[in-house]
């Protein structure tokens, strides 16, 4: 049974520039949540997608975006990036929208300069 | 949104039991309580998770009060490797069923 996939492991944009970040879920698993990370911080709720489509979102602008595919795997996209989305982005997979036994990635982090 | 208030920090010494609350007044009915912890330079890792009655797994036992307005996560032998920050998690109520509500933590030392 592999785990959660998340790719690339680090990553250097310029404000302004988009970024395409990429999860594969675990094995079994259909739902995908992602989260973003601060130094020191816990980590936050973006959104969540189920069944391809979004199923709630926390309190993020709407440039930051997804898509999940047939196969569960997902991405995060981020448009005109701040320099306060330096951060580290959590992937995380489950069987169902409910919430207990979320598999998490390692994340990627992401720095913008 | 529900939330949690955990102490920031905690010590133990390898190979004793640790014992690390989570105040949650706010908590509704059909709440689950969760626990993750997150060791350096990893994503979160699930723990445990309960409604009302005790529970527990290989890696830990969750005590819940009665009144459910506060837990306990009972780490029953410390090793080194259970150094991480801990983070006790209610599911949000009123949004996506998805959403785990991660507060700080607590950063828990073991010291050899």
């Amino acid at each position: 049974e592999t785990g959660v996939t998340q790719s690339p492991t680090h990553l250097i944009k310029t404000r302004g520039q988009q970024v395409t970040l990429r999860c594969s879920s675990q094995s079994g698993h259909n739902t995908v949540s992602w989260y973003q990370q601060a130094l020191g911080q816990g980590p936050q709720f973006i959104f969540q997608y189920y069944r391809e489509e979004e199923n709630g979102r926390g309190n993020f602008p709407p440039r930051f975006s997804g898509l999940q595919f047939p196969n569960y795997s997902s991405e995060l996209n981020v448009n005109a990036l701040e320099l306060d989305d330096s951060a580290l982005y959590l992937c995380a997979s489950s069987f169902g929208v409910a919430g207990a036994g979320y598999t998490f990635g390692s994340g990627t982090r992401l720095t913008v300069v | 949104d529900a939330k949690t208030t955990q102490p920031n920090s905690m010590e133990s010494n390898e190979e004793e039991p640790v014992h690390l609350p989570c105040n949650h007044s706010t908590i509704s009915g059909t709440d689950y309580i969760h626990w993750y912890r997150q060791l350096p330079s990893q994503g979160p890792e699930y723990v445990i998770h309960g409604l009302t009655s005790n529970v527990n797994n290989r890696m830990a036992s969750l005590a819940i009060a009665e009144d459910r307005k506060s837990s306990t996560l009972i780490l029953h032998r410390a090793t080194l490797r259970d150094a991480a920050v801990y983070y006790c998690i209610l599911r949000d109520p009123g949004g996506s069923q998805g959403n785990l509500i991660f507060g700080k933590g607590t950063k828990l030392s073991v010291k050899p």
